[in-house]
């Protein structure tokens, strides 16, 4: 049964760091692109970054861009999100999610529950 | 404001059937797949179409998609009131090199 478990969410203040982690199960992890995907409270989706199956040259949303750093450890089946110089309007549930493909081209076929971050003084 | 564009909400009885729509544009819906989620209230979205009319297994026939030029479309009929749920569109869109999700519409069933 594929699974992948989002972990690291928490308060942190406004210009703050934050690590989460995705554990994958269930499927070869490093034949699949991952991705990041938020969704602020009562909002909707936003994708925020995507990697490949490889690892290199991740794409990111540009409300992220250069604050934010996506990478993955295919020996470990599991994928990070280092978030830093965090806003109030980085706020949201981050769910991890499985691509269908080896690129981010291809939609998504399996997503964790979510893990929240919450960006406040 | 989002660049794939959906109706925000959606309604019709019991048993009838209804249509979602995803508008784009050359860069995205045009040249790329399409794919659409299911997002139940409290809980992770779930895929339901991907590359524009597949089914992943276990999602019923009652759900179907269709892509034409620059849109898409989300069909959904014999309405059950477990469907009521926000529904996605997305898709990737190659100029921007990045993904892209629809504002989501709201689906209630009557």
């Amino acid at each position: 049964e594929v699974q992948v478990l989002e972990s690291g969410g928490g308060l942190v203040q406004p210009g703050g760091s934050l690590r989460l982690s995705c554990a994958a199960s269930g499927f070869t992890f490093s034949n699949y692109a991952m991705a990041w995907v938020r969704q602020a409270p009562g909002k909707g989706l936003e994708w925020v970054t995507g990697i490949s199956a490889s690892g290199n040259k991740p794409y990111y949303a540009d409300s992220v861009k250069g604050r934010f750093t996506a990478s993955r450890d295919n020996s470990k089946s599991t994928l990070y999100l280092q978030m830093n110089s965090l806003r109030a309007e980085d706020t949201a549930v981050y769910y991890c999610a499985k691509q269908r493909g080896n690129y981010g081209v291809l939609g998504f076929d399996y997503w964790g529950q979510g893990t929240l971050v919450t960006v406040s003084s | 404001q989002s660049v794939l564009t959906q109706p925000p909400s959606v309604s019709a009885a019991s048993g009838q059937k209804v249509t979602i729509s995803c508008s784009g544009s050359s860069s995205n819906i045009g040249n790329n797949h399409v794919s659409w989620y299911q997002q139940l209230p409290g809980t992770a979205p779930k895929l339901l179409i991907y590359d524009n009319n597949n089914r992943p297994s276990g999602i019923p026939d009652r759900f179907s998609g269709s892509k034409s030029g620059t849109s898409a479309t989300l069909g959904i009929t014999g309405l059950q009131t477990g469907d009521e749920a926000v529904y996605y569109c997305g898709t990737w869109d190659s100029s921007l090199s990045a993904w892209l999700f629809g504002g989501g519409t709201k689906l209630t069933v009557l």
